[in-house]
């Protein structure tokens, strides 16, 4: 069975642009984390997904955004990049509304120049 | 904001010696989770403890969970050079609804 997927793998960016991570579960999960990594830090929370509603959010600002489609998948997105956007941006699924075992896809590596 | 808190940040260690990580969290917990990073890569789930257990074991991996002092230590014996890597605690909040991680404790074993 395929693991979780994400894309792109790397993505450079410039200041003030926009960027759009997409995540694909593990078939048949409903639920959907996203996870901000800084170099060096354990990963922070960002938004949960599950069955298509936000039931989590992190302190990020607005910039961030979220949505989970029909088919589980999800899609973050990033307005006006900052320098410090620069970070691995993890998505993990899970079979249910969370608390449970989650699993990580490999990560998109995004750096703003 | 980081709930949980890895202790030690880093460690070295010997092939075949044992490896104690410790973790300190917050408040109020359903479940603890240990995670593996290797490389800056995605996280592979080691190990969940429920807040009415006090251990389990899963191959070389032992945890522990204190809620009366909201710790948890994670124990691997008989380290291999295959186990370095970056290990996380992570703890549930909101209803598990929120996962928050903690720094990570660094574990170099050397062959």
């Amino acid at each position: 069975d395929a693991g979780v997927t994400q894309s792109p793998t790397h993505l450079i960016k410039t200041r003030g642009q926009h960027v759009t991570l997409r995540c694909s579960p593990i078939s048949g999960h409903k639920s959907v984390s996203w996870y901000q990594q800084v170099l060096g830090q354990g990963p922070q929370f960002i938004f949960q997904y599950y069955e298509k509603e936000e039931r989590g959010r992190g302190n990020f600002p607005d910039r961030f955004s979220a949505r989970q489609f029909p088919n589980y998948s999800s899609e973050l997105n990033v307005n006006a990049l900052l320098l410090g956007d620069s970070a691995l941006y993890l998505c993990a699924s899970s079979s249910d509304r969370g608390g449970e075992t989650q699993y990580f896809g490999p990560g998109t590596r995004l750096l703003v120049l | 904001s980081q709930q949980g808190e890895e202790d030690p940040q880093a460690l070295s260690i010997q092939e075949g010696e044992n490896a104690t990580m410790n973790c300190s969290y917050k408040t109020s917990i359903n479940n603890l989770q240990w995670y593996r990073q290797n490389s800056g890569r995605g996280l592979v789930h080691l190990i969940l403890i429920r807040s009415n257990e006090r251990e389990k074991h899963s191959g070389r991996l032992r945890v522990t969970l204190d809620t009366s002092k909201k710790s948890s230590s994670l124990l691997i014996t008989a380290s291999r050079a295959a186990d370095t890597a970056s290990y996380f605690c992570a703890t549930d909040e909101g209803g598990g609804f929120k996962t928050i991680f903690g720094a990570g404790t660094r574990l170099f074993v050397k062959a």
